[in-house]
């Protein structure tokens, strides 16, 4: 089993829709979790932490459940600039390091 | 404008050969990695540092090599032992492990390398 696992999508909405992604996470020492965004053939920016309450950015609300092990991201208004691949990440306690999923890709049409 | 680096931005190397992928920061983290991503596919840990002298295997280390003599530069060197080299390399750095809330680690810019 992967340690952190997305849908990689392709995920195609309109302008101004909303939308979800989930990404399960297997080890239950995972530490802190972020969400990345990538451009094509760009290096990854980071786009959010997940905090144990929730938190909101905007448009972008990030969401923790420990219980069940995932993290989801909710983009409101989506935008065409909001075409990316979104990537899971998380770090692993005494692993010294983060961990990717793969990536959800995500193009929004007008 | 503090940031990572990397270059070249294009590299080909032919069949047998050693290269050298540079990263340089200037943002004064104590901690970098090396990733490598194949087309469609997630990021890979090929090494780390978290200090000056000091260096770690990742998941895919063989065929690979790194020095960290400097705090600001960690040279990622592929191997003919690498038999699949052709991916985009990442270098990226972060304050320290774990990287702090809202910080995350920076990347740099990538070398996308190609075997001809």
């Amino acid at each position: 089993r992967k340690e952190v696992e997305q849908d990689p999508g392709p995920f195609n909405v309109p302008e101004g829709a909303t939308v979800a992604f989930n990404c399960t996470y297997s080890n239950s020492a995972s530490q802190s979790f972020f969400w990345y965004r990538q451009d094509c053939r760009k290096e990854p920016k980071l786009l959010m932490s997940v905090y144990s309450s929730g938190n909101e950015d905007g448009r972008f609300t990030a969401q923790l459940n420990r219980a069940s092990q995932y993290i989801s991201l909710l983009i409101r208004d989506s935008k065409l600039s909001d075409s990316a691949t979104y990537l899971c990440v998380v770090t692993i306690q005494g692993a010294q390091k983060l961990v990717f999923g793969q990536g959800t890709r995500l193009t929004i049409n007008p | 404008d503090g940031g990572i680096t990397q270059s070249p931005k294009y590299l080909f190397r032919k069949e047998g050969q050693n290269v050298t992928l540079s990263c340089e920061q200037n943002l004064n983290h104590d901690a970098m990695y090396w990733y490598r991503q194949d087309p469609g596919q997630g990021l890979r840990l090929i090494y780390y540092s978290h200090i000056v002298n000091d260096f770690q295997k990742g998941d895919i280390a063989e065929g690979y090599s790194v020095s960290r003599e400097k705090k600001e530069s960690f040279p990622l060197t592929v191997t003919s032992a690498q038999k699949n080299p052709t991916a985009f390399y990442l270098c990226a750095s972060s304050i320290g492990y774990p990287p702090p809330k809202n910080y995350g680690y920076t990347f740099g810019s990538g070398t996308r390398l190609t075997v001809v």
